[in-house]
Protein backbone atom coordinates (compact mmCIF):
# COMPACT_ATOMS: atom_id res chain seq x y z
CA UNK A 1 0.00 0.00 0.00
CA UNK A 2 1.38 3.08 -0.83
CA UNK A 3 2.19 5.53 1.85
CA UNK A 4 2.93 9.48 2.79
CA UNK A 5 3.55 9.63 6.03
CA UNK A 6 3.92 13.16 7.98
CA UNK A 7 5.20 13.20 10.87
CA UNK A 8 2.45 14.79 13.18
CA UNK A 9 -1.17 15.05 12.97
CA UNK A 10 -1.56 17.69 15.54
CA UNK A 11 1.04 20.72 16.27
CA UNK A 12 1.32 23.89 18.67
CA UNK A 13 4.15 25.54 18.37
CA UNK A 14 4.90 29.56 19.85
CA UNK A 15 5.53 32.60 17.86
CA UNK A 16 8.83 32.81 16.48
CA UNK A 17 9.84 29.14 17.09
CA UNK A 18 11.59 27.50 14.46
CA UNK A 19 9.36 24.84 13.33
CA UNK A 20 9.85 21.62 11.06
CA UNK A 21 7.55 19.52 9.45
CA UNK A 22 8.85 15.85 7.83
CA UNK A 23 7.30 13.88 5.67
CA UNK A 24 8.36 10.55 4.19
CA UNK A 25 6.99 8.72 1.03
CA UNK A 26 7.88 4.87 0.81
CA UNK A 27 7.12 4.96 -3.27
CA UNK A 28 10.18 5.76 -4.81
CA UNK A 29 8.55 9.09 -6.39
CA UNK A 30 11.19 11.86 -7.57
CA UNK A 31 8.26 14.79 -6.65
CA UNK A 32 7.33 15.96 -3.70
CA UNK A 33 5.04 18.80 -2.67
CA UNK A 34 4.35 20.71 0.78
CA UNK A 35 1.00 22.13 0.65
CA UNK A 36 -1.15 24.65 3.02
CA UNK A 37 -5.24 24.31 3.16
CA UNK A 38 -6.70 27.49 4.11
CA UNK A 39 -10.76 27.40 4.20
CA UNK A 40 -12.01 29.29 1.07
CA UNK A 41 -8.23 29.22 -0.59
CA UNK A 42 -8.11 25.42 -1.61
CA UNK A 43 -4.43 24.05 -1.80
CA UNK A 44 -1.59 26.27 -2.23
CA UNK A 45 1.49 25.15 -3.10
CA UNK A 46 4.36 26.06 -1.03
CA UNK A 47 7.50 24.60 -2.16
CA UNK A 48 8.41 21.33 -4.40
CA UNK A 49 11.08 18.73 -5.35
CA UNK A 50 11.87 17.18 -8.47
CA UNK A 51 15.41 15.21 -6.72
CA UNK A 52 17.51 15.47 -4.10
CA UNK A 53 18.86 18.64 -2.94
CA UNK A 54 16.82 20.28 -5.43
CA UNK A 55 13.62 23.13 -4.61
CA UNK A 56 11.38 25.22 -6.23
CA UNK A 57 9.52 28.00 -5.42
CA UNK A 58 5.59 27.70 -5.12
CA UNK A 59 3.01 30.28 -5.28
CA UNK A 60 3.72 30.53 -1.50
CA UNK A 61 6.82 30.77 -0.51
CA UNK A 62 7.75 33.63 1.88
CA UNK A 63 8.47 32.44 5.09
CA UNK A 64 9.13 28.65 4.90
CA UNK A 65 12.13 27.03 3.75
CA UNK A 66 12.44 23.26 2.52
CA UNK A 67 15.14 20.16 2.70
CA UNK A 68 15.62 17.25 0.98
CA UNK A 69 18.52 15.33 1.98
CA UNK A 70 17.20 12.03 0.98
CA UNK A 71 14.51 11.18 -2.25
CA UNK A 72 12.08 9.91 0.76
CA UNK A 73 12.37 12.56 3.02
CA UNK A 74 11.01 16.04 2.24
CA UNK A 75 11.06 18.80 5.13
CA UNK A 76 9.39 22.23 5.60
CA UNK A 77 10.77 24.36 7.99
CA UNK A 78 9.26 27.30 9.06
CA UNK A 79 12.11 29.98 10.54
CA UNK A 80 10.45 31.48 12.60
CA UNK A 81 6.90 30.53 13.14
CA UNK A 82 3.82 33.48 12.77
CA UNK A 83 0.62 33.22 13.88
CA UNK A 84 -1.24 33.54 10.01
CA UNK A 85 0.66 29.98 9.60
CA UNK A 86 -1.73 28.58 11.30
CA UNK A 87 -2.98 26.03 8.77
CA UNK A 88 -3.41 22.80 7.99
CA UNK A 89 -0.10 21.24 6.21
CA UNK A 90 -0.24 18.73 3.26
CA UNK A 91 2.59 16.45 2.02
CA UNK A 92 2.11 15.11 -1.68
CA UNK A 93 4.47 12.80 -3.78
CA UNK A 94 4.61 11.34 -7.46
CA UNK A 95 6.50 10.26 -9.49
CA UNK A 96 8.29 12.49 -12.67
CA UNK A 97 6.45 11.29 -15.52
CA UNK A 98 6.23 12.98 -18.47
CA UNK A 99 3.29 15.48 -18.72
CA UNK A 100 0.38 14.88 -19.77
CA UNK A 101 1.15 11.19 -18.43
CA UNK A 102 -0.69 10.48 -15.59
CA UNK A 103 1.22 11.39 -12.57
CA UNK A 104 -1.37 10.96 -9.71
CA UNK A 105 0.02 12.88 -6.56
CA UNK A 106 -0.33 10.94 -3.33
CA UNK A 107 -1.12 12.53 0.19
CA UNK A 108 -0.47 12.73 3.54
CA UNK A 109 -2.93 12.67 6.16
CA UNK A 110 -2.03 16.36 6.89
CA UNK A 111 -0.34 18.61 9.73
CA UNK A 112 -2.79 20.61 11.72
CA UNK A 113 0.10 23.40 12.66
CA UNK A 114 -1.30 26.16 15.50
CA UNK A 115 0.93 28.86 16.46
CA UNK A 116 0.03 31.00 19.55
CA UNK B 1 1.76 30.73 -14.84
CA UNK B 2 -1.09 28.36 -14.49
CA UNK B 3 -3.70 28.96 -12.59
CA UNK B 4 -6.90 26.95 -11.50
CA UNK B 5 -10.63 28.44 -11.14
CA UNK B 6 -13.28 26.71 -9.08
CA UNK B 7 -16.08 29.17 -9.21
CA UNK B 8 -18.72 27.52 -6.83
CA UNK B 9 -17.81 27.85 -3.63
CA UNK B 10 -20.90 24.83 -2.06
CA UNK B 11 -23.28 23.06 -3.87
CA UNK B 12 -26.48 20.86 -2.71
CA UNK B 13 -27.10 17.71 -4.61
CA UNK B 14 -30.38 15.32 -3.91
CA UNK B 15 -29.49 11.92 -4.06
CA UNK B 16 -29.40 9.59 -6.52
CA UNK B 17 -29.19 12.81 -8.64
CA UNK B 18 -26.00 13.62 -10.82
CA UNK B 19 -23.83 16.88 -10.14
CA UNK B 20 -21.74 18.94 -12.42
CA UNK B 21 -18.93 21.10 -10.78
CA UNK B 22 -16.97 23.58 -12.78
CA UNK B 23 -13.48 23.85 -13.26
CA UNK B 24 -11.58 26.40 -15.88
CA UNK B 25 -7.94 26.22 -15.95
CA UNK B 26 -5.52 28.66 -17.47
CA UNK B 27 -1.81 27.72 -19.36
CA UNK B 28 0.23 28.25 -21.89
CA UNK B 29 1.37 25.14 -22.09
CA UNK B 30 0.15 22.22 -24.92
CA UNK B 31 0.95 19.67 -22.46
CA UNK B 32 -0.47 19.51 -19.51
CA UNK B 33 -2.44 17.19 -17.05
CA UNK B 34 -6.12 17.55 -14.84
CA UNK B 35 -6.84 15.96 -11.99
CA UNK B 36 -10.07 15.94 -9.81
CA UNK B 37 -9.60 14.87 -6.05
CA UNK B 38 -12.12 14.27 -2.93
CA UNK B 39 -11.38 15.59 0.49
CA UNK B 40 -14.26 14.16 2.93
CA UNK B 41 -14.31 15.70 6.49
CA UNK B 42 -11.90 12.98 7.27
CA UNK B 43 -9.23 15.37 5.46
CA UNK B 44 -7.43 12.57 3.12
CA UNK B 45 -6.94 13.41 -0.35
CA UNK B 46 -8.12 10.95 -2.58
CA UNK B 47 -7.99 10.84 -6.32
CA UNK B 48 -10.94 10.39 -8.06
CA UNK B 49 -9.52 11.39 -12.27
CA UNK B 50 -7.35 12.29 -14.82
CA UNK B 51 -7.02 14.16 -18.05
CA UNK B 52 -4.05 14.20 -20.52
CA UNK B 53 -4.23 17.21 -22.88
CA UNK B 54 -3.66 15.21 -25.88
CA UNK B 55 -6.45 12.67 -24.70
CA UNK B 56 -9.34 12.80 -27.15
CA UNK B 57 -11.92 11.00 -24.82
CA UNK B 58 -13.16 12.45 -22.14
CA UNK B 59 -12.28 10.33 -18.88
CA UNK B 60 -14.50 8.03 -17.11
CA UNK B 61 -14.20 6.33 -13.45
CA UNK B 62 -17.19 4.94 -12.76
CA UNK B 63 -19.62 7.42 -11.41
CA UNK B 64 -16.97 10.10 -12.18
CA UNK B 65 -16.97 11.32 -15.70
CA UNK B 66 -14.84 14.66 -16.38
CA UNK B 67 -16.14 16.78 -19.30
CA UNK B 68 -12.67 18.14 -20.96
CA UNK B 69 -13.49 21.05 -23.43
CA UNK B 70 -9.98 22.23 -24.58
CA UNK B 71 -10.82 25.36 -26.72
CA UNK B 72 -12.60 26.53 -23.71
CA UNK B 73 -9.88 25.12 -20.91
CA UNK B 74 -12.77 23.51 -18.87
CA UNK B 75 -12.47 20.13 -17.51
CA UNK B 76 -15.73 20.45 -15.05
CA UNK B 77 -16.08 16.85 -13.21
CA UNK B 78 -19.87 15.02 -13.51
CA UNK B 79 -20.39 13.03 -10.70
CA UNK B 80 -23.69 10.45 -12.03
CA UNK B 81 -26.03 8.65 -8.71
CA UNK B 82 -24.98 11.29 -5.80
CA UNK B 83 -24.88 8.90 -2.83
CA UNK B 84 -24.75 10.78 0.62
CA UNK B 85 -20.94 9.41 0.44
CA UNK B 86 -20.29 11.79 -1.96
CA UNK B 87 -20.40 14.92 0.36
CA UNK B 88 -16.53 16.21 0.55
CA UNK B 89 -15.27 19.14 -0.62
CA UNK B 90 -13.95 18.58 -4.02
CA UNK B 91 -10.78 20.25 -5.72
CA UNK B 92 -9.50 20.43 -9.67
CA UNK B 93 -5.86 20.76 -10.59
CA UNK B 94 -3.64 20.59 -12.89
CA UNK B 95 0.08 20.25 -13.37
CA UNK B 96 2.31 21.19 -16.96
CA UNK B 97 5.68 19.78 -18.32
CA UNK B 98 7.23 23.30 -17.92
CA UNK B 99 7.82 23.08 -14.71
CA UNK B 100 5.78 19.79 -12.94
CA UNK B 101 4.24 21.76 -10.58
CA UNK B 102 0.48 20.57 -9.58
CA UNK B 103 -1.65 23.47 -8.68
CA UNK B 104 -5.32 23.47 -6.99
CA UNK B 105 -8.39 25.22 -7.47
CA UNK B 106 -10.05 26.37 -4.17
CA UNK B 107 -12.42 23.23 -4.00
CA UNK B 108 -16.17 22.99 -3.90
CA UNK B 109 -17.91 21.88 -0.98
CA UNK B 110 -20.87 19.27 -2.50
CA UNK B 111 -23.77 18.25 0.17
CA UNK B 112 -25.96 15.15 -1.14
CA UNK B 113 -29.48 15.52 0.47
CA UNK B 114 -31.59 12.36 1.27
Amino acid sequence: DVKVTQSSRYLVKRTGEKVFLECVQDMDHENMFWYRQDPGLGLRLIYFSYDVKMKEKGDIPEGYSVSREKKERFSLILESASTNQTSMYLCASSLMGYVPVNTEAFFGQGTRLTVV
Amino acid sequence: AQKITQTQPGMFVQEKEAVTLDCTYDTSDPSYGLFWYKQPSSGEMIFLIYQGSYDQQNATEGRYSLNFQKARKSANLVISASQLGDSAMYFCAMSNSNDYKLSFGAGTTVTVRA
